[in-house]
């Protein structure tokens, strides 16, 4: 069964550290995947996903297959990135009805001091 | 555009009652899904749908409904509340047609808050 671990429920770091939001996935398969994250008072909305190899206020995430991995970096923290954030695997292929299942991670809670 | 939106914001319900959340969006998407967020469990998945008149099942189905007869809209029945009910919805949706643009961004309505006595 498809599944997403987010290992860590908060993570608390001084403004200008790097930052790492740890997320593994098990998958049998080719997954998709994304990171979404919901500032306070706000909606989630997508921050990345992995095909796009984009870079997004900062943040980047590399998929490893090896480790079955997908974190979020971020070289320097900033006080705005305080927030909830989400990693989230979309099942590939296999069916139009169950390719389009995607599951979220329990959430990391990120908290920039400063 | 209004985007993705939910009725009610809040509601408060007792045990044995039945309800409907209400999803409605506005950008034409194929996919919808239902999800509820709960503390330390993230997003868990109730519900999803492929497209008017096609649902499936998602991590945590029970106690709940769903239908899709137009693309706009994607409602969630409560049959029975139950205190275990008791969390924040949110409805999303997105293109999937791998050649759109935008194709699987989910977009996330402002959630509905339910409390179960």
């Amino acid at each position: 069964a498809q599944r997403v671990t987010q290992p860590e429920k908060l993570l608390s770091v001084f403004k200008g550290a790097p930052v790492e939001l740890k997320c593994n996935y098990s998958y049998s398969g080719s997954p998709e995947l994304f990171w979404y994250v919901q500032y306070s008072r706000q909606r989630l909305q997508l921050l990345l996903r992995h095909i796009s190899r984009e870079s997004i206020k900062g943040f980047t995430a590399d998929l490893n297959k090896g480790e079955t991995s997908f974190h979020l970096k971020k070289p320097f923290a900033q006080e705005e990135d305080s927030a909830m954030y989400y990693c989230a695997l979309r099942k590939v292929g296999c069916g139009y009805s169950s390719a389009s299942k995607i599951i979220f991670g329990s959430g990391t809670r990120l908290s920039i001091r400063p | 555009n209004a985007g993705v939106t939910q009725t009610p914001k809040f509601q408060v319900l007792k045990t044995g009652q039945s309800m409907t959340l209400q999803c409605a969006q506005d950008m034409n998407h194929e996919y919808m899904s239902w999800y509820r967020q709960d503390p330390g469990m993230g997003l868990r998945l109730i519900h999803y749908s492929v497209g008017a008149g096609i649902t499936d099942q998602g991590e945590v189905p029970n106690g709940y409904n769903v239908s899709r007869s137009t693309t706009e809209d994607f409602p969630l029945r409560l049959l029975s509340a139950a205190p275990s009910q008791t969390s924040v919805y949110f409805c999303a949706s997105s293109y999937s047609n791998p050649g759109t643009s935008g194709f699987n961004e989910q977009f996330f309505g402002p959630g509905t808050r339910l409390t179960v006595l």
